[in-house]
């Protein structure tokens, strides 16, 4: 079983401020780096897929960055609002066909 | 197009009866998932398909069988269900494995007594 952790478990941040979410992984043997979105009562929702080594993706006010060597991947929002509450997953492949999840960042923005 | 779909949505069972979870999507995807989530733990893996009538274990497969005869359609099967099996079920599927965002259906909560 790999360890996929996520820090902090929960978020809270008001209204216009940034901040950022960490998802640390295996370094050996990866592929594939998943980030989804989980609004409350809704399904997940893919955010990014990060392959190589120094990937950024961007997506609106999101971005995310990768780093395959020491294992871990930032997510950014920039100038957070009341929509962007959520819980983060991240996930992670290591050439198999599974994913390993994270236990999820749960942000909440206060208007 | 639908997405994902999960039939039930809900659905109540007492130990040791049994059910099938129907998931089905309209996206020609090759690749389907069946995950369990429970509250403090992420989403596991249960069961997997990379094709139809192909089935793998996943993490979490004790308990479960899974089949693939349509390649639009993945179905979970509990044979004697147990209250440890409670939980949210997401079927999710997509075009390839490794590289590619996976879609999810709306879950099923299934509460066994």
């Amino acid at each position: 079983i790999l360890n996929v952790e996520q820090s902090p478990q929960s978020l809270h941040v008001q209204e216009g401020d940034s901040t950022n979410f960490t998802c640390s992984f295996p370094s050996s043997n990866f592929y594939a780096l998943h980030w989804y979105r989980w609004e409350t009562a809704k399904s997940p929702e893919a955010l990014f897929v990060m392959t190589l080594n120094g990937d950024e993706k961007k997506k609106g006010r999101i971005s995310a960055t990768l780093n395959t060597k020491e294992g871990y991947s930032y997510l950014y929002i920039k100038g957070s609002q009341p929509e962007d509450s959520a819980t983060y997953l991240c996930a992670f492949n290591n050439a198999g066909n599974m994913l390993t999840f994270g236990g999820g960042t749960r942000l909440m923005v206060k208007p | 197009n639908a997405g994902v779909t999960q039939t039930p949505k809900f659905r109540v069972l007492k130990t040791g009866q049994s059910m099938t979870l129907l998931c089905a999507q309209d996206m020609n995807h090759e690749y389907m998932y069946w995950y369990r989530q429970d509250p403090g733990m992420g989403l596991r893996l249960i069961h997997y398909s990379v094709g139809e009538g192909t089935t793998a274990k996943g993490e979490v497969p004790d308990g479960y069988n899974v089949s693939r005869l349509k390649k639009q359609n993945f179905l979970l099967g509990l044979e004697s269900a147990a209250p440890s099996q409670t939980s949210v079920y997401f079927c999710a599927s997509s075009y390839g494995g490794l590289y590619n965002e996976q879609f999810f259906g709306p879950g099923t909560r299934l509460t066994v007594l």
